[in-house]
C-alpha cells in the first residue's frame, strides 16, 4: 500500500535555531500533503495544506513565516519550523492523499500519514 | 461544519468485539464518514470509510444508521495491537480532501 516516510523521526535542537522536516510519498504521487502537530494528550491540529507547485494554505492562527513549507516535486514536501522556541516543541505529522491510489480505497481520497516527526526545542 | 460526538474511553477485553459510536447528527448529504486511528507515538492510519451502507474490510466493520446521525465502528475480536485512539472524521469535499481531527476514542484492551 502506500507509504508516507517522514524525516527525522525525532530531534533536538537549540531555541533559536530552524529545523526541517521532510515528508515523502514513496510509492505514490502526491499533489497535496497536510502538516499536523499534536500535543501531549491531545488531537491532531492541521496547519496546513501543502500543494505541489504552488504556496501552502495555512490554517487561521498559524504563522506563515514560523512553519515555512515547501512543496517542490510531487513526492516531497518540508516543514521548516523557523527561530525554533521551546513551545514549538511537539509531534509534527504529514499525510498525503492518495489520489487515483489504485484499490478499493482509491477513489475515497483516503489519506496516509507519517510516522510522525517528534521536535523538542531547548 | 459538521461535528462528530465520541465517548473519550472505552475499555474492552481481549478477542472480545467492540463496537465504538460516533454520533454526526448534522452530517451532510455528500459527507463520507471516515475513521482513522492512531497507536502511540505514531501517525493516524486509515480504519474503514463509508457514505451509505454498512462495510467490511479486513481490519474492521463499519454500521451506519439508516438517518446516517450515527455510526459505529465495530472490531470483531479485539487485540493488545488495537489499543489506540480512533478518530470518526466527517470528510468534506469542498475543503480539498483535508481531515479535520476530533477528539477520539481511547480504546484500551485488557488481557
Amino acid at each position: 500500500g502506500a507509504v508516507v516516510s517522514q524525516h527525522p523521526s525525532w530531534v533536538i535542537c537549540k531555541s533559536g535555531t530552524s529545523v526541517k522536516i521532510e515528508c515523502r510519498s514513496l510509492d505514490f504521487q502526491a499533489t497535496t500533503m497536510f502538516w499536523y502537530r499534536q500535543f501531549p494528550k491531545q488531537s491532531l491540529m492541521l496547519m496546513a495544506t501543502s500543494n505541489e507547485g504552488s504556496k501552502a494554505t495555512y490554517e487561521q492562527g498559524v504563522e506563515k513565516d514560523k512553519f515555512l513549507i515547501n512543496h517542490a516535486s510531487l513526492t516531497l514536501s518540508t516543514l521548516t519550523v523557523t527561530s525554533a522556541h521551546p513551545e514549538d516543541s511537539s509531534f509534527y505529522i504529514c499525510s498525503a492523499r492518495e489520489y487515483g491510489f489504485r484499490g478499493p480505497r482509491g477513489g475515497a481520497n483516503v489519506l496516509t500519514f507519517g510516522a510522525g516527526s517528534r521536535l523538542t526545542v531547548l | 461544519d459538521a461535528k462528530t460526538t465520541q465517548p473519550n474511553s472505552m475499555e474492552s477485553n481481549e478477542e472480545e468485539p467492540v463496537h465504538l459510536p460516533c454520533n454526526h447528527s448534522t452530517i451532510s448529504g455528500t459527507d463520507y464518514i471516515h475513521w482513522y486511528r492512531q497507536l502511540p507515538s505514531q501517525g493516524p492510519e486509515y480504519v474503514i470509510h463509508g457514505l451509505t451502507s454498512n462495510v467490511n474490510n479486513r481490519m474492521a466493520s463499519l454500521a451506519i444508521a439508516e438517518d446516517r446521525k450515527s455510526s459505529t465502528l465495530i472490531l470483531h475480536r479485539a487485540t493488545l495491537r488495537d489499543a489506540a485512539v480512533y478518530y470518526c472524521i466527517l470528510k468534506y469535499y469542498n475543503q480539498g480532501g483535508k481531515l479535520i481531527f476530533g477528539q477520539g476514542t481511547e480504546l484500551s484492551v485488557k488481557p
